[in-house]
C-alpha cells in the first residue's frame, strides 16, 4: 500500500493568482495522476504525471492552465494558474503501484477562488 | 461518447438489509472494474477489483459482479451497517493503462 500526503489541504485564493499543490508518496509508485472533483460530483481526470517528462493531459485540460511536474517517482506538483472562481474545486493526487492495480489517493486540496 | 453511470439518486436502506449499487457503462471496453468508497472530505479508498473475465468477486460483506454483455457491474453490501454510509464510486480501466475513469457515484445512507 501507499500513503499519499497532499498540501495544502485547503486554500482560499484571489482570482488571477496561481496555487501549487504538492503530492508526496511514501513509497515508489509507477503512475501518478491528478483529478478534480467538483462539490457533490465524481472525479474527473486532469492528467497523468510522467516522471521526468511532460504530463499527459485529458481532453479539456491544458498545460498552460495546469502545469504538472514529477521530478522523481514519489513526488508531483500541480499548479492551477491564473485562477478564476470556476477553478474552485477539490484537487486529488493519486498513485498506483503497477498496471491495473488499486489506486491510492491523497486527502485532497479544497481550493476556493474569490 | 463514453459514459459510466451509477444510481443517480441516493440509496437509503435499513440496517441489516443488503444494499445493491449499479454501475452501467457505454462505449467502453474495460479490462478491469474497481469499486471505491469515499467519505466526506476524504479521498476515495479502494474496495474491490474485478477483471473482465471474472463474473464475481467477494470480500467479507462485499460482493461485486461484472457482466460485460450487459455492460454492468453490481456492488452488494450484505448486512449493511450505518458505518457503511458513504459515497461509492465505480471506476474502469482499459488494457495497458492505469488511468481510472470514474462513474458518477452513489451516496448510500444506512439508517438504524
Amino acid at each position: 500500500s501507499a500513503v499519499i500526503s497532499q498540501k495544502p489541504s485547503r486554500d482560499i485564493c484571489q482570482r488571477g493568482t496561481s496555487l501549487t499543490i504538492q503530492c508526496q508518496v511514501d513509497s515508489q509508485v509507477t503512475m501518478m495522476f491528478w483529478y478534480r472533483q467538483q462539490p457533490g460530483q465524481s472525479l474527473t481526470l486532469i492528467a497523468t504525471a510522467n516522471q521526468g517528462s511532460e504530463a499527459t493531459y485529458e481532453s479539456g485540460f491544458v498545460i498552460d492552465k495546469f502545469p504538472i511536474s514529477r521530478p522523481n517517482l514519489t513526488f508531483s506538483t500541480l499548479t492551477v494558474s491564473n485562477m478564476s472562481p470556476e477553478d474552485s474545486s477539490i484537487y486529488l493526487c493519486s498513485a498506483t503501484g503497477g498496471l491495473n492495480t488499486e489506486a491510492f489517493f491523497g486527502q485532497g486540496t479544497r481550493l476556493t477562488v474569490v | 461518447s463514453q459514459k459510466i453511470e451509477q444510481n443517480s439518486e441516493a440509496l437509503n436502506i435499513q440496517e441489516g438489509k443488503t444494499a445493491t449499487l449499479t454501475c452501467n457503462y457505454t462505449n467502453y471496453s474495460p479490462a478491469y472494474l474497481q469499486w471505491y468508497r469515499q467519505d466526506p472530505g476524504r479521498g476515495p479508498v479502494f474496495l474491490l477489483l474485478i477483471r473482465e473475465n471474472e463474473k464475481e468477486k467477494r470480500k467479507e460483506r462485499l460482493k461485486v459482479t461484472f457482466d460485460t454483455t450487459l455492460k454492468q457491474s453490481l456492488f452488494h453490501i450484505t448486512a449493511s451497517q450505518p458505518a457503511d454510509s458513504a459515497t461509492y464510486l465505480c471506476a474502469l480501466t482499459s488494457y495497458n493503462t492505469d488511468k481510472l475513469i470514474f462513474g458518477t457515484g452513489t451516496r448510500l445512507q444506512v439508517f438504524p
